[in-house]
């Protein structure tokens, strides 16, 4: 398979734990994106990565919320003192360069903090 | 107001209905526009970009306009395999993405 994967595809943790997440993007992709989602909403961008350089964080992407992508290719989104309110799926998606260039996503990792 | 608006539905349709979605965003910055399709529990995938003079893909024709800041998109002869939530998404120069909250579809026999 390869489309974009996400690691674990569900995580159930209690909350002031920290978590992890892994993305792996599509191999010759450069670009790699975090987005939460929530239920009734559309994705939520979080961050993005140009190769290892993280270009853009946005201003929902709280202190306990920390990205890397060290060698531009698989990517790790922890949280630290997960609160109830982290619940969320968690997207990955990866895309080429330029404008018009589609972004894949993955399965998603849903978060359940309790 | 949000930056981008889509009405969520549901839109119940019965098979072989036209239906349309409009989607509205706030910020003219926006680059590029494209409709995402999310099944439940899935991920996003490419639905269509679309393309300032219009453009059609078979059964889907997505239509933009700069002035109004509106997108829509129509769906001809819809097949039970169309149900599924429609999220319009604007991109900006530096590869920012924004979703709509995403509108709803069922078709029913």
């Amino acid at each position: 398979d390869t489309g974009v994967s996400q690691d674990p595809r569900h995580k159930i943790t209690k909350r002031g734990q920290n978590v992890t997440f892994r993305c792996d993007p599509i191999s010759e992709h450069n670009r790699l994106y975090w987005y939460r989602q929530t239920l009734g909403q559309g994705p939520e961008f979080l961050t993005y990565f140009q190769n290892e350089a993280q270009l853009e964080k946005s201003r929902l992407l709280s202190d306990r919320f920390s990205a890397e992508r060290p060698k531009g290719s698989f990517s790790t989104l922890e949280i630290q003192r997960t609160e109830q309110g982290d619940s969320a799926m968690y997207l990955c998606a990866s895309s080429l360069g330029g404008l018009a260039g589609e972004q894949y996503f993955g399965p998603g990792t849903r978060l359940t903090v309790l | 107001r949000k930056e981008v608006e889509q009405d969520p539905g549901p839109f119940n349709v019965p098979e072989g209905a036209t239906v349309a979605f409009n989607c509205t965003y706030s910020n003219s910055a926006s680059q590029s526009f494209f409709w995402y399709r999310q099944d439940c529990r899935k991920e996003p995938k490419l639905l269509m970009s679309v393309y300032s003079s219009g453009n059609e893909d078979g059964r889907f024709t997505a239509q933009l306009n700069r002035a109004s800041q509106y997108i829509s998109l129509l769906i001809r002869d819809s097949k039970l395999s169309d149900s599924a939530t429609y999220l319009c998404v604007l991109k900006y120069n530096n590869n920012d993405m924004r979703f709509g909250a995403g509108t709803r579809l069922t078709v029913k026999p």
